[in-house]
């Protein structure tokens, strides 16, 4: 079946620093990469949609300086937490589309703590 | 505002019990209605989904119900495990490639 491998699982950084999260779609070419932001005991809250060679729509809200999306190619889409601080700290999800319509196909997540 | 609206927030269920989980949607343009499971420090995992047209899909234990006319729809777990316990989230989306809205979810714990 279709993948997304995601990575780091866990990450702890420093406020004022920045964080880089992989996503990877291992067995297929996912044009669409959803992020969502998911925040204790609640529900999965829509970032971002990235197609591959365009830039990203980001959500009402979602600052897209803060939040640098790349998806340059058909199996990898990063997302950048520049400049984070602990009301960024969150777990960051990505969905990548497996074959077109209705294969989404969800990362384990990065669980992302800023001190 | 809330485009898909799930209850309950938590359940109690009994080993071997059924639970049973309600979500209603307002947008009638909604065309794929998911659900998934989702464990602690995990990404989501799909369940099982249906399209407006069916009324019922059965995977297993879990059951789908479709009521298109009063815009709801259910999740039926049958014969309820402690491996159930676990955050279930429905969903819906207005096209194959567009974003998932999901509700707000529904904690299950299943006890012996």
């Amino acid at each position: 079946g279709a993948v997304v491998s995601q990575h780091p699982s866990r990450v702890i950084c420093k406020s004022g620093t920045s964080v880089k999260i992989e996503c990877r779609s291992l067995d297929f070419q996912a044009t669409t990469m959803f992020w969502y932001r998911q925040f204790p005991k609640q529900s999965l809250m829509l970032m971002a949609t990235s197609n591959e060679g365009s830039k990203a729509t980001y959500e009402q809200g979602v600052e897209k300086d803060k939040f640098l999306i790349n998806h340059a190619s058909l199996t990898l889409s990063t997302l950048t937490v520049t400049s984070a601080h602990p009301e960024d700290s969150s777990f960051y999800i990505c969905s990548g589309l497996f074959g077109g319509n209705y294969g989404y196909t969800f990362g384990s997540g990065t669980r992302l703590t800023v001190v | 505002q809330q485009q898909v609206k799930q209850s309950p927030q938590s359940l109690i269920v009994q080993k071997g019990g059924i639970s049973i989980i309600n979500c209603a949607y307002e947008n009638t343009a909604f065309d794929y209605f998911p659900w998934y499971q989702q464990f602690p420090g995990k990404g989501p995992a799909l369940l099982i989904a249906i399209r407006p047209d069916v009324s019922e899909k059965k995977e297993g234990r879990f059951t789908i119900s479709f009521n298109k006319s009063a815009k709801q729809f259910s999740l039926h777990i049958m014969d309820s495990q402690p491996g159930d316990s676990a955050t279930y989230f429905c969903a819906a989306t207005l096209s194959g490639n567009t974003p998932l809205v999901f509700g707000k979810g529904t904690r299950l714990s299943v006890i012996a």
